[in-house]
């Protein structure tokens, strides 16, 4: 199984709240875990990335929680701002190739 | 960081014409590029994978002699939709890796628009 399950499809939060975003993957191959952002009209652009050997990691307002027993990963993003607006995919790689979660749709009100 | 560069960034072009796409990797050879296709609102679908030197390979599902990949140097990656009809439109996005590198560097995409 290639599928990457990602939830929620779309996702409003108040600015300076926690959004949060998961991902579910049924191939124990799978052998790195990136996110990736993007916004209208653009290609999408690396946010963070994680081994499967690694429980989290922490780049700045973006943290990804990996639970490799349950094959499920998480990207929860602090202090949210308006600019991080755009559309959220998770990812799997395996066999030299990434398979995309369905993406979610974050919007940042005031 | 690995810079990835497409042109055109969007073309529209006629029923029945071929329409030639290009990925470089501007700072880094890449020995692996990537295509892939998005619809709007919809995620990301791998098409091929090209290896510098070596014929592409395709996806299930994706026609080979309509979507025409060359990975003629370790910078340039070029597709070609060929005989291009409306049910093509899409954005065309190119990524490309590092020898024994995990990460994939996408470029900004092209917007194709068949009449």
């Amino acid at each position: 199984q290639q599928q990457v399950k990602q939830s929620p499809q779309s996702l409003i939060v108040q600015k300076g709240g926690i959004s949060i975003i998961n991902c579910a993957y049924e191939n124990t191959a799978f052998d790195y875990f990136p996110w990736y952002q993007q916004f209208p009209g653009k290609g999408p652009a690396l946010l963070i990335a994680i081994r499967p050997d690694v429980s989290e990691k922490k780049e700045g307002r973006f943290t990804i929680s990996f639970n490799k027993s349950a094959k499920q990963f998480s990207l929860h993003i602090m202090d949210s701002q308006p600019g991080d607006s755009a559309t959220y995919f998770c990812a799997a790689r395996g066999n030299e190739k990434l398979t995309f979660g369905t993406g979610t749709r974050l919007t940042i009100i005031p | 960081g690995a810079v990835v560069s497409q042109h055109p960034s969007r073309v529209i072009c006629k029923s029945g014409t071929s329409v030639k796409i290009e990925c470089r990797s501007l700072d880094f050879q890449a020995t692996t590029m990537f295509w892939y296709r998005q619809f709007p609102k919809q995620s990301l679908m791998l098409m091929a994978t090209s290896n510098e030197g070596s014929k592409a390979t395709y996806e299930q599902g994706v026609e080979k002699d309509k979507f025409l990949i060359n990975h003629a140097s370790l910078t340039l990656s070029t597709l070609t939709v060929t005989s291009a009809h409306p049910e093509d439109s899409s954005f065309y996005i190119c990524s490309a890796g590092l020898a024994g590198g995990r990460e994939q560097f996408f470029g900004p995409g092209t917007r194709l628009t068949v009449l």
